[in-house]
């Protein structure tokens, strides 16, 4: 099965730097790749997500890469702020036939310092 | 939201008592998915639905059975609660490839 290695664990940044977190997966099949954001007490939020046929994607502040050959993808935040502060997860998916399973890194507590 | 409710929002039981937990969604979504949440392990997932009366299992399913005899309602039961099974457990619509996850269980085992 899909195994979604994600790194660091932890990232403390200051207010206004850049935030970079790194996922890998083991899957070739696998052609979706969404990044969620997860405050405290609350339920994971997709944020942002990466198709294989894309090599790249932005919204605004936040922006995800893939390079298929090596089997990596990462999360970029710019500008970051207080309230980036969370944990986020990247996952991955072979998509159709019959189910959409996601496989989940274990997270990464970011931490913006004002 | 994504239009999905879980009940409870947190439940105390006693090791050995039978737990059902209860994912309820409003808008005909086709696939269905449980995940457990644990510190150091992210989201894993129990146990998955692609219709009625059609699930499988996910890469932690020991312990757990589901059922899905309604469109809307997709039920996680524990027939034997254990204190390894103390975690908070998400329900998730897929919308396409996209995923959507309800607020969430808490539940302890004691």
């Amino acid at each position: 099965g899909e195994n979604v290695e994600q790194h660091p664990s932890t990232l403390s940044v200051q207010e206004g730097d850049s935030a970079v977190i790194k996922c890998t997966y083991s899957d070739s099949a696998s052609n979706y790749f969404p990044w969620y954001k997860q405050e405290l007490g609350k339920r994971p939020q997709l944020i942002i997500d990466i198709r294989s046929n894309v090599g790249e994607k932005k919204d605004q502040r936040i922006a995800v890469t893939l390079n298929k050959t090596a089997k990596h993808f990462s999360l970029h935040i710019t500008e970051t702020q207080p309230e980036d502060s969370a944990v986020y997860f990247c996952a991955a998916s072979s998509s159709g036939g019959s189910n959409y399973k996601l496989t989940f890194g274990k997270g990464t507590l970011l931490t913006v310092n004002p | 939201d994504a239009g999905i409710t879980q009940s409870p929002r947190h439940k105390v039981t006693e090791t050995g008592t039978p737990v059902t937990l209860r994912c309820h969604q409003t808008e005909n979504h086709r696939y269905m998915y449980w995940y457990r949440q644990d510190p150091g392990h992210g989201l894993r997932l129990i146990h998955y639905s692609y219709g009625v009366k059609d699930t499988d299992k996910g890469e932690v399913s020991d312990g757990y059975s589901v059922s899905r005899s309604k469109t809307e309602d997709f039920l996680l039961t524990l027939e034997s609660a254990t204190s390894s099974q103390t975690s908070v457990y998400f329900c998730a619509i897929s919308v396409g490839d996209e995923q959507y996850f309800g607020p969430g269980t808490r539940l302890t085992v004691t």
